[in-house]
């Protein structure tokens, strides 16, 4: 059965902080997605990055990167020189293929605190 | 594009009332679902649809109905509301279609409708 555990229920960093988020999944699927999506204290949730199970090659986005290794079947993101505006919940989802469509499942958030 | 929209933001039940929460997309998407947001517990999938016509269950969907009469919505129905179904639901869509969904597409998310059931 697909799985997505966000281990980290809280993170507090002082500004300028680099802050690792880790995502580790489970799946039995070879073709399967990965998301990351951020939600502010505004309550939408925001897109930032999908990885396909075939790509593993690593990406940055500005502040932003992202570390797929499926060998320890994890999908980490790290934010570089945090900042205030990036306190927020992130959560991580896995989408596996089934008969007629896929279906999404999402890990329970990780809440980054950024402190001025 | 109004991207996806939900309607009411913001509803207060009382025990064994019903309500139907509105979802709709402007961007000729196939793919649209529900969620629920609860705490600590991340987003749960309630109900999705590959397509107008065609609807079917995900982890969490006693006590919800759906139906896609067109590509535009997907409303969710609540029958008899519990308590249990205090929430924040999000509508979702996306691009991957029926029955060529293997096209995984990113999910783009309404701004959700706070529900209370008292």
């Amino acid at each position: 059965a697909q799985k997505v555990t966000q281990a980290q229920t809280e993170i507090s960093v002082v500004e300028k902080e680099d802050v690792t988020l880790d995502c580790v999944y489970e799946t039995r699927d070879t073709t399967y997605y990965l998301f990351w999506y951020k939600q502010p204290p505004s309550g939408e949730l925001v897109f930032l990055i999908r990885r396909n199970s075939f790509d593993e090659q690593n990406e940055i986005s500005g502040r932003y990167s992202w570390n797929f290794q499926k060998s320890t079947s994890s999908f980490n993101f790290t934010i570089t020189a945090s900042q205030v505006v990036d306190s927020a919940v992130y959560f991580c989802a896995l989408s596996e293929d089934f008969t007629g469509g896929f279906k999404t499942i999402f890990g329970a958030g990780t809440r980054l605190f950024v402190k001025a | 594009n109004a991207g996806v929209t939900q309607t009411p933001k913001f509803q207060v039940l009382k025990t064994g009332q019903s309500m139907t929460l509105q979802c709709a997309q402007d961007m000729n998407h196939e793919y649209m679902s529900w969620y629920r947001q609860d705490p600590g517990m991340g987003l749960r999938l309630i109900h999705y649809s590959v397509g107008a016509g065609i609807t079917d269950q995900g982890e969490v969907p006693n006590g919800y109905n759906v139906s896609r009469s067109t590509t535009e919505d997907f409303p969710l129905r609540l029958l008899s509301a519990a308590p249990s179904q205090t929430s924040v639901y999000f509508c979702a869509s996306s691009k991957a279609g029926f029955p060529s969904g293997r096209a995984f597409d990113t999910q783009y998310f309404g701004p959700g409708t706070r529900l209370t059931v008292l």
